[in-house]
């Protein structure tokens, strides 16, 4: 595809329940993060994929949160039992490995706003 | 301390003057640079990358690094109203991990 995409745009949720959001990263991208963007914030990094490698995990905030990554392509943010907190938009971000353009910028997908009542 | 660190502002230009923004980072082992914009309620976009020391220039926008002091900056000439937003600055260090200011909101005023 021509961007990032995620889905869904939003989701509400009871306090408890499981969500799962979904990122598909522009085609040919090998590194894939997910943030966290809680209002007037800065962006939280949560987790890192970069092609095969075991994933860098360092910011997620707790057990609840897990993210897998399919393929090497689309990947999946769950969250367990989810609180209040939780609250926030996820904004996923895709990167390519090779020095081409000399940067590894970063292009990020619309975000999911998901809110925990 | 935060491994980037950007005045949240709010900065405020007239229209038509020029917008510094600044930011700085602790890790020396940081490879690239990055600024982007934010507006509200939107994702971030890129607007410029830098990897080299010294100024990097893209129409109304020039991103400057000095990685001896560890600070890089954007400037924007001829800020326009449309310009107004949050700029993000990100830093890649070592490992592809990248770190986020919590950014400067810019408010271009006609």
């Amino acid at each position: 595809g021509a961007g990032v995409s995620q889905s869904p745009s939003n989701k509400v949720t009871e306090k408890g329940k499981d969500v799962e959001l979904r990122c598909d990263p522009i085609s040919g991208h090998t590194a894939l993060y997910w943030y966290r963007q809680s209002l007037g914030q800065g962006l939280e990094f949560l987790i890192y994929f970069q092609g095969n490698s075991a994933p860098d995990k360092s910011g997620l905030p707790s057990d609840r949160f897990s993210a897998e990554r399919t393929g090497g392509s689309v990947s999946t943010l769950t969250i367990q039992r989810t609180q209040q907190e939780d609250s926030a938009v996820y904004l996923c971000a895709s990167s390519s490995a090779g020095w081409t353009s000399g940067g590894y910028e970063q292009y990020f997908g619309p975000g999911t706003r998901l809110t925990v009542t | 301390q935060k491994e980037v660190e950007q005045n949240s502002g709010p900065l405020s230009v007239p229209e038509g003057a020029i917008a510094s923004l600044n930011c700085t980072y602790s890790d020396r082992g940081s490879q690239s640079f990055f600024w982007y914009r934010q507006y509200s309620g939107k994702s971030p976009e890129l607007i410029m990358f830098i990897y080299s020391n010294g100024d990097k220039e893209d129409g109304r926008f020039t991103a400057q690094l000095n990685k001896a002091s560890q600070y890089v900056s954007l400037l924007i000439r001829d800020s326009q109203p449309s310009d107004s937003a949050t700029y993000l600055c990100a830093v890649r260090g070592v490992g592809n991990q990248f770190y986020f200011g919590t950014g400067t909101s810019l408010t271009v005023i006609p």
